[in-house]
């Protein structure tokens, strides 16, 4: 257990809809990271959260939206779902913005029917 | 500003060493080295920031070339439980995002 905790493991979909992946990251971290992996592809940088703001953006569809709570969780909207959207969505999260290494959390799998 | 890793894929018998390198266009503030095992989250092995500093594990070590932007990932006498995908992360002053490469397959045979 690395201590980045992601719900659900597994979501299928049908195409058109809307899903909320949630992720509680590592007691004591601040940044929350999102990435999306695709299919033995690598993995792409969507957003980050500190402390409740966002820090950075990456490449992420308009239809995608995320936010970081009070309590820290965070949690990834994606509507309008396509086939082209199935895939692996890893959070991570790390320390108070130092350099610190990531710790990621198991992934949600998305698959889009 | 994605780095490029070389090789792509790398085949090991046990007790072998390997080097997987990193580069980029860009300057550079820190490279992050991550292994992931096929379906399963990567794994955090190694940061090296600009300026020296490097924190990781005991068994696997690497370098930075600032002056080149590259990085490069050493695993020596080789083990079958590091077979998997290595990803390298790179991040440029104050953009507090980490661009990882595609990745490099690694297998080590008995």
């Amino acid at each position: 257990d690395s201590g980045v905790t992601q719900t659900p493991k597994h979501l299928i979909t049908a195409t058109g809809q809307r899903v909320t992946l949630r992720c509680s990251p590592r007691s004591g971290d601040l940044s929350v990271y999102w990435y999306q992996q695709s299919l033995d592809q690598g993995l792409q940088f969507l957003i980050q959260y500190y402390n409740g703001e966002e820090r950075a953006k990456g490449n992420i569809l308009e239809r995608f939206s995320a936010q970081q709570f009070p309590d820290l969780h965070s949690e990834l909207n994606l509507s309008s779902l396509e086939l082209g959207d199935s895939a692996l969505y890893f959070c991570a999260s790390s320390g108070t913005g130092a350099r610190d290494g990531y710790t990621f959390g198991s992934g949600t799998r998305l698959t889009v029917v | 500003q994605q780095p490029v890793q070389s090789p792509q894929a790398v085949i090991l018998r046990e007790g072998e060493d390997a080097v997987i390198n990193c580069s980029s266009s860009k300057a550079l503030y820190s490279v992050h080295w991550y292994r992931q095992k096929h379906g399963e989250a990567p794994v955090f092995l190694m940061i090296l920031l600009k300026g020296g500093e490097q924190k990781g594990h005991d068994k696997i070590s690497a370098s930075f070339n600032e002056k080149k932007q590259q990085s490069s990932l050493y695993l020596t006498a080789s083990q079958l439980s590091y077979s998997g995908t290595y990803f390298c992360g790179t991040e440029m002053d104050s953009s507090y995002k980490l661009i990882f490469g595609s990745g490099t397959r690694l297998l080590v045979r008995p």
